[in-house]
């Protein structure tokens, strides 16, 4: 059974530019989940995404959006980058809710110059 | 809103010695318990979790959990530690009703010395 694929691995942008990130997660999983992981910060939750639909949703600006597929894949948007928002993007998937068990993609680097 | 507390940002520790890394939990209702490791450059398995039941939990290699209510605190530890520990181990939290999201404490490096 393949895991959580996300890409792309690593991603180089400048200020003020947008970004697209990808997130499979592992067949017959409905809920996708997002992480900003930064030294400082630790983990943060973005948001998650269940059968298409925007469950949850962290304290993040409006600059960070997502969405997702009917085949569970889903996408993060990050417009007008910003050098803070260098971090791991990390993806979780799960059959129904990462509150019992959730599986991790080895993230995406998003380093902004 | 519930939060996490990972009291120590590093710790060290000799080979085949044992190692307890410290959770503390803040929520007003009822919580599953995680926690998970990261080695370098890869996302977070989960280790071991606490749902409900036996308040002792026992994960992958070697780990185990205790969750304790009237402390708050969920610690992990393993009696005897290995070079291959090495890695950041992040407690998380989450409220048992319905589908909430995982809060994720800031993170221990354990750094296992040979």
């Amino acid at each position: 059974k393949a895991g959580v694929t996300q890409t792309p691995r690593y991603l180089i942008k400048t200020r003020g530019q947008q970004v697209t990130l990808s997130c499979s997660p592992i067949s017959g999983h409905r809920s996708v989940s997002w992480y900003q992981q930064t030294p400082g910060q630790g983990l943060q939750f973005l948001f998650e995404y269940f059968s298409e639909t925007q469950r949850n949703k962290g304290n993040f600006p409006g600059r960070f959006s997502g969405r997702q597929f009917s085949n569970s894949r889903s996408e993060m948007n990050v417009s007008t980058l910003e050098l803070g928002d260098s971090a791991l993007y990390l993806c979780a998937s799960s059959h129904d809710s990462m509150n019992t068990e959730a599986f991790f993609g080895q993230g995406t680097r998003l380093t902004v110059v | 809103a519930q939060s996490v507390t990972q009291l120590d940002s590093q710790v060290p520790v000799f080979e085949e010695a044992p190692v307890e890394l410290r959770c503390n939990y803040s929520s007003s209702v009822s919580v599953y318990l995680f926690w998970y490791v990261q080695y370098p450059n890869q996302g977070l398995q989960l280790l071991l979790k606490y749902l409900s039941g036996s308040t002792l939990v026992k994960g992958i290699n070697g780990f185990e959990a205790e969750f304790n209510k009237s402390q708050t605190s969920f610690h992990l530890r393993k009696p005897s530690v290995h070079i291959s520990d090495t890695a950041e181990y992040f407690c998380a939290v989450s409220e048992q009703k319905g589908y909430q999201k995982v809060t994720f404490g800031i993170g221990t490096k354990l750094q296992v010395i040979p």
